[in-house]
């Protein structure tokens, strides 16, 4: 079984600065993937981005990137030059073996002009 | 196309009504997944279909009951329903099973509505 901890129920930023978003996780497994999803007011979930367990470099995704430290099984989030339609909820994911997403409890994250 | 359709966007239905929710994707992705969504929750997983077969129920109420008639449709047949299972419904689909790490695509969901 997996569990997810998102902390930060709520985040803000102002536009063009940089936040991090903090994922804490368990898992018993040795691969696995980590995903950041987030949920805009559209509804729609949205893959933002993917780490594979196995590999130390760390994910980027133009601004987005990841600092994965797998000792301490923690997955955070860093959106740089923040724009007004990065607001959304964030929810961070681990998958494996049981082939589902576990999604923690997601941060909001409010982009202030 | 990358698109997860969902129809309708949105039901409101009475406790002795059946209804069907639909999710259709043609990105000929073999897993599909629906999943329940409370205000400001996270997503809960209730089924997976691999290869068009049930892989994964996740001990949810007989009242929900999916069906996949084929690789790119996935019902989800409601009868009977309580008010608290009012909630936003959400349906993805992946390549395989995201175990892969594969990307999953999520529709817009179905916000629903038990009166």
């Amino acid at each position: 079984a997996q569990t997810v901890t998102q902390s930060q129920p709520e985040m803000s930023v102002q536009e063009a600065e940089t936040v991090t978003l903090s994922c804490t996780y368990d898992t018993s497994e040795s691969d696995y993937y980590l995903f950041w999803y987030k949920q805009p007011p559209s509804r729609q979930m949205i893959l933002v981005i993917r780490q594979e367990a196995y590999k130390q470099q760390n994910a980027t995704e133009n601004r987005f990137s990841v600092n994965f430290q797998k000792a301490a099984k923690s997955f955070s989030l860093k959106i740089s030059d923040s724009q007004l339609g990065d607001a959304a909820m964030y929810f961070c994911a681990p998958s494996g073996s049981a082939r589902q997403l576990t999604f923690g409890s997601g941060t909001q994250l409010t982009v202030l002009p | 196309d990358t698109e997860v359709t969902q129809t309708p966007k949105h039901l409101v239905m009475g406790m002795t009504n059946k209804k069907s929710l639909k999710c259709e994707q043609h990105m000929g992705h073999r897993a599909m997944y629906w999943y329940k969504q409370k205000a400001k929750k996270p997503p809960e997983l209730m089924f997976v279909y691999s290869y068009e077969k049930l892989s994964i129920n996740e001990s949810v109420p007989s009242r929900f009951s999916p069906e996949c008639p084929n690789s790119s449709l996935l019902n989800l047949h409601l009868h009977a329903l309580q008010p608290e299972d009012s909630a936003l419904y959400l349906c993805a689909s992946s390549q395989e099973t995201v175990f892969g790490g594969t990307e999953a695509f999520f529709g817009q969901g179905t916000r629903l509505t038990v009166v």
